[in-house]
């Protein structure tokens, strides 16, 4: 199994305050992304990373920012949380960005936003 | 825009029944497919992958075939397991703005009752 951690695995926060989800592998992808995982939607990417400080908005970015300071973490953060961003987020790795390439998936963050 | 469509579910089938999950896809270009499939509680997994016209994935006795003619991926296995329920996704990579990020459809669970 690849190594993908995220922390933590569930929280639950009140509307307006800050949250961060941290996201860790072990693998030295150059790859990492975050989804956010809502039923009857899929999977939709939130932002991805393509290298330390290199990163992108992705289909549902709105109220959230990301930060990668180091190859092995991407950092999701929910400025003033919103009871719409209550979902389950998911961060995957990749070692290229290429169309054949696979992506793996850490085992996902369930968050409530009272 | 790139786009994946799944048959609704849930799919509720009896042990050793034949299973067919219907995926559909609207992309430019030449996209590669995929199927990942997420056990309770966990993170995705890639189950299977096809990359170009009428290659064939395969992977613990699942298989899709990837049709262009008819812009489909659907998923198969000819005797289902209690252990494959799940929460089945397909998913498409392809060439453009979006290089290499997955489009997900909405996803289809299965339970497969003993």
């Amino acid at each position: 199994d690849a190594g993908i951690t995220q922390s933590p695995r569930h929280k639950v926060t009140e509307t307006g305050t800050p949250v961060t989800l941290r996201c860790h592998q072990t693998e030295n992808h150059r790859y990492m992304y975050w989804y956010r995982q809502d039923p009857g939607h899929g999977l939709r990417l939130i932002h991805y990373s393509y290298g330390v400080k290199d990163t992108d908005k992705g289909e549902v970015s709105d109220g959230y920012s990301v930060s990668r300071s180091k190859t092995e973490d991407f950092l999701l953060t929910l400025e003033s949380a919103t009871s719409s961003q209550t979902s389950v987020y998911f961060c995957a790795i990749s070692e290229s960005e290429g169309v054949y390439n696979e992506q793996f998936f850490g085992p996902g963050t369930r968050l409530t936003v009272l | 825009g790139n786009s994946v469509t799944q048959m609704e579910g849930p799919v509720t089938l009896s042990e050793e029944a034949f299973l067919t999950i219907n995926c559909t896809y609207t992309a430019t270009g030449y996209p590669s497919l995929f199927w990942y499939v997420q056990y309770p509680g966990e993170g995705l997994q890639l189950l299977l992958k096809a990359t170009k016209a009428d290659d064939k994935g395969s992977n613990k006795g699942f298989e899709a075939t990837y049709r262009k003619e008819t812009t489909s991926f659907h998923l198969e296995k000819g005797s289902v397991q209690v252990s494959d329920s799940a929460v089945y996704f397909c998913a498409l990579s392809a060439l453009g703005s979006n290089t290499g990020k997955l489009i997900f459809g909405q996803g289809t669970t299965l339970q497969v009752k003993p």
